[in-house]
Order: structure tokens, then C-alpha cells, then sequence
């Protein structure tokens, strides 16, 4: 079955420390994107990805990185410089660049990430 | 203002009943407008969009248009307990990458 794989479900790290969350997608979908959710309030995108090598910042890229080396891929850093990491993060692709009218998003099922 | 606005619920209503969720926008050039549900823990999964006004209906799911008043809305009949999730609105932007954009989400919870 086709679909989005996010890795680790739970992920603990120190504060200060750089923490990769992976995403992994078999569906053949060009576009990819990164969103945070936190309580109460809407998704919010982090970085999206159109095709390989070329990735663009979302509303909300600061101490965050994004690497798409293979169509497949498109891990996540969250860096020491963002300041309040702790959230859901949702990875999710779309078969063109939100081209949604004929190609939704397909969500993984997120890694909950807390920072203490 | 929020750029999509959803009341944040509880929504409570019987099994058996009509549940009805609202959403309003700010952006005029907004062109498609979806509907998703999220069970507490999990990812958002698509339940209906519509691009033109007016209803448009799925089993046991409306999903209504007015861009006039800029607002739309989600009605599920014959609610179940299953259907107690969050609903979260997403209407697509009409800047440079016409990337979606999320509401809070409404909590509906149906007893039964």
C-alpha cells in the first residue's frame, strides 16, 4: 500500500540538541511539505518541497532545515535555534505542488516531538 | 483576524443528529475550500472539498459555499459517536503558491 511513513511516533530530546525527524513517501508524489501543529491552533507550514534539490521556506522556516536529495525523502532538523519545538509534526505530500483541486494532501502520521 | 476562523467547540449533539460546523475566511481570492478530520493523536485525513457555491453532498456529508459571505460550512447527518473528532477547515490562498491554509479546528463530540 502506497503512503507517507514518519519516524520515530514519539521523539524526547535535550534541549540544545539538533533532532532529524524522517519522512518517507511511496506514493510517487512530486510536491512534499512539512507542517507543525500545536494546540489550539491551525497547521502551520514549516518548509515545502516541489520536486528533488530545490525545497522553499514556509510561514514559519526559523531553526528549522529540510534536505529532498531523493523524491522520496524529506527529513526534517529541527535545529537548537527554534525556540519552542515541542509539537506534532506532520509531514505530508501532494502528486503536484499544491495542485489540490486534483491532487490532495496525503498526511503520515506525525511525530510528536517534546524538547525539555 | 485569523485568515481562517473556526470556532473551537466542543460542538455537542446527540447521536442521531445533525452536526453542523462553520468556517469563515479572509481572503476574496480563495478558490478551494476542504474539510478534514482529525482523531485525537492522528494525522488529518480529507473528508470533502468544493470550489463552486453552493452544496455539495457525499453520504452522509454537506459541505456548503457562499463566497459571497465568505464562509462554509460542514454538515454531517445522522451523527455517530465515531464521528467525534476534530474538523479542520483549509482554504487555499490566493498568493504567489497558492498554499492552503488551516483553521483551528472545531471539536465535535456526539453522545449517544
Amino acid at each position: 500500500d502506497g503512503g507517507i511513513t514518519q519516524s520515530p511516533k514519539y521523539l524526547f530530546r535535550k534541549e540544545g540538541q539538533n533532532v532529524t525527524l524522517s519522512c518517507e513517501q511511496n506514493l510517487n508524489h512530486d510536491a512534499m511539505y512539512w507542517y507543525r501543529q500545536d494546540p489550539g491552533q491551525g497547521l502551520r507550514l514549516i518548509y515545502y518541497s516541489q520536486i528533488v534539490n530545490d525545497f522553499q521556506k514556509g510561514d514559519i522556516a526559523e531553526g528549522y532545515s529540510v534536505s529532498r536529495e531523493k523524491k522520496e525523502s524529506f527529513p526534517l532538523t529541527v535545529t537548537s535555534a527554534q525556540k519552542n519545538p515541542t509539537a506534532f509534526y506532520l509531514c505530508a505530500s501532494s502528486m503536484r505542488m499544491f495542485q489540490i483541486d486534483n491532487s490532495p494532501l496525503h498526511f503520515g502520521n506525525g511525530t510528536r516531538l517534546t524538547v525539555t | 483576524q485569523k485568515e481562517v476562523e473556526q470556532n473551537s467547540g466542543p460542538l455537542s449533539v446527540p447521536e442521531g443528529a445533525i452536526a453542523s460546523l462553520n468556517c469563515t475566511y479572509s481572503d476574496r481570492g480563495s478558490q478551494s475550500f476542504f474539510w478534514y478530520r482529525q482523531y485525537s493523536g492522528k494525522s488529518p485525513e480529507l473528508i470533502m472539498f468544493i470550489y463552486s457555491n453552493g452544496d455539495k453532498e457525499d453520504g452522509r456529508f454537506t459541505a456548503q459555499l457562499n463566497k459571497a459571505s465568505q464562509y462554509v460550512s460542514l454538515l454531517i447527518r445522522d451523527s455517530q459517536p465515531s464521528d467525534s473528532a476534530t474538523y479542520l477547515c483549509a482554504v487555499t490562498g490566493s498568493g504567489g503558491y497558492n498554499k492552503l491554509i488551516f483553521g483551528a479546528g472545531t471539536r465535535l463530540a456526539v453522545h449517544p
